[in-house]
C-alpha cells in the first residue's frame, strides 16, 4: 500500500516569507501525488498534482511542487506567504482499486500559520 | 466547485440511534466516495461506489453501509451511531477526465452523544 508521511504538523512562517512544506511518499510505482488545502471549517480545494507529465507542478495561488523520485519526496513550496495562505495542508497520494476506481490516501496534514 | 452538495450539514444524534447522510452531484460522474476526517488522521476512506449499485468498502468500514440507488445520490448510514463515530464526513467525486482527481463536498459535522 501506498503511504505519505507529511514531516511537519505545524509550521509558522511571516508573511512575505518563502514557505516550504515537507512531504514524502511511499510507493511501489510510480505515483500521482497531490496537495489539497483545507481552509478552516471548510471543505478541501486541490492546489496542485503530479500525474507524470512534468517533475516541477505549478498550482493555485502562487503555489508549487516539485516530485523528487531519488528523494521520495513531494515538497510544497510558496515564495512569500500571504494571510489568506493560513490553513490545513494534506499531500495525498492515489491508489489504484479494483475495478479502475481509485482511492486517496492522506498524510496527516501540516497547519500553516501566517504572523505579521 | 463540483457541483456536490451534502445534507444535513451539522447534525447532533444520541448513541443508538440510526443516522443517513446525503450526498448529491449535479454532473452525472460515476465514481463517488465517502471519507472521514479525524484529527491526527488526516481523511480515511468508509466506502466507495464505481457506479449505480456498485459499492465496495475502503480502510474505515466498520459500522457504515452505503447505497446508490442513482447516479446522482451517494448515501452514508450508521446503523447504530457511537461516539466514536463522532467526525467531519466528506463526499467526493472523481473528475473526468483526469480520472485520478477527486472533488470534496462541503462536509457534515456529526455529533453523537
Amino acid at each position: 500500500a501506498q503511504s505519505v508521511t507529511q514531516l511537519d504538523s505545524h509550521v509558522s512562517v511571516s508573511e512575505g516569507t518563502p514557505v516550504l512544506l515537507r512531504c514524502n511518499y511511499s510507493s511501489s510505482y510510480s505515483p500521482s501525488l497531490f496537495w489539497y488545502v483545507q481552509h478552516p471549517n471548510k471543505g478541501l480545494q486541490l492546489l496542485l498534482k503530479y500525474t507524470s507529465a512534468a517533475t516541477l507542478v505549478k498550482g493555485i495561488n502562487g503555489f508549487e511542487a516539485e516530485f523528487k523520485k531519488s528523494e521520495t519526496s513531494f515538497h510544497l513550496t510558496k515564495p512569500s506567504a500571504h494571510m489568506s495562505d493560513a490553513a490545513e495542508y494534506f499531500c495525498v497520494v492515489s491508489d489504484l482499486l479494483a475495478g479502475t476506481a481509485s482511492k486517496l490516501t492522506f498524510g496527516t496534514g501540516t497547519r500553516l500559520q501566517v504572523t505579521l | 466547485d463540483a457541483g456536490i452538495t451534502q445534507s444535513p450539514r451539522h447534525k447532533v444524534t444520541e448513541t443508538g440511534t440510526p443516522v443517513t447522510l446525503r450526498c448529491h452531484q449535479t454532473e452525472n460522474h460515476r465514481y463517488m466516495y465517502w471519507y472521514r476526517q479525524d484529527p491526527g488522521h488526516g481523511l480515511r476512506l468508509i466506502h466507495y461506489s464505481y457506479g449505480v449499485k456498485d459499492t465496495d468498502k475502503g480502510e474505515v468500514s466498520d459500522g457504515y453501509s452505503v447505497s446508490r440507488s442513482k447516479t446522482e445520490d451517494f448515501l452514508l448510514t450508521l446503523e447504530s451511531a457511537t461516539s466514536s463515530q463522532t467526525s467531519v464526513y466528506f463526499c467526493a467525486i472523481r473528475g473526468t477526465p483526469e480520472l485520478e482527481t477527486q472533488y470534496f463536498g462541503p462536509g457534515t459535522r456529526l455529533l453523537v452523544l
